[in-house]
């Protein structure tokens, strides 16, 4: 079974340009979720989707950070524009979210690391 | 708010001997619990976790962790290291129900021959 693949896994950018991520998740994965993960830190979620509706959106900065998951499938992350700040490693999780089973694991992609000058 | 904390970031083990990393975490109610691996330029991988029952759980690769609710701690232990288990290893707490995982800062775990 094909894990959650992401791209790009490397991205360097200048402060002020803008930068999308994109995240396929395992295939019938119900939950999306985007997690950041800053250098010397622990993953910090961002938004997590259910099927192609958002579930919880309360820690994505919403001046600057967009995501989507069209057709409750693939998603993208958006930073525009990027700040220094954004530097991080961007990882996305999926979920099958089985109805009454007591925990749905979250498997975790490579990431893709954003170093912004 | 839930909270989890790693109090050592950096641990050197010599590889053949013990390991045990530290997790406490601040919840109202019985969380449950979880210990992630990292490896460089890999994603998370689910090591093991705890919802109830039995305080002692055993994972994937020879590790183990204790559940102690007085403690409000949840230690992850492997009797004998080996090179491969040099990782970044979080251990993480969910808002029971919700699947909202909340990690702490990480241990990077460095194996000397």
């Amino acid at each position: 079974e094909a894990g959650v693949a992401q791209s790009p896994r490397y991205k360097i950018i200048e402060k002020r340009q803008s930068v999308a991520f994109w995240c396929n998740p395992i295939s019938g994965h119900a939950t999306l979720y985007w997690y950041q993960q800053i250098l010397g830190q622990g993953p910090k979620l961002l938004i997590q989707f259910q099927n192609n509706g958002v579930v919880d959106d309360s820690q994505l900065p919403k001046d600057r950070f967009s995501a989507e998951r069209l057709k409750g499938v693939d998603s993208t992350l958006k930073i525009q524009p990027a700040k220094l700040e954004d530097s991080a490693v961007y990882l996305c999780a999926s979920s099958l979210d089985k109805w009454g089973q007591e925990y749905n694991e979250q498997f975790f992609g490579p990431g893709t690391r954003l170093t912004v000058l | 708010a839930q909270s989890v904390t790693q109090p050592d970031i950096h641990i050197t083990v010599s590889e053949g001997a013990s390991l045990e990393l530290r997790c406490n975490y601040s919840y109202g109610a019985t969380p449950y619990l979880f210990w992630y691996v990292q490896s460089p330029g890999q994603g998370l991988q689910l090591l093991l976790k705890y919802f109830s029952g039995d305080t002692l759980v055993q994972g994937i690769k020879g590790f183990e962790a204790e559940f102690k609710r007085s403690q409000s701690s949840f230690n992850l232990r492997k009797p004998s290291v080996h090179w491969s288990d040099a990782a970044e290893y979080f251990c993480a707490v969910e808002d029971f129900g919700n699947e909202k995982l909340t990690f702490g800062t990480g241990t990077r775990l460095t194996i000397i021959p």
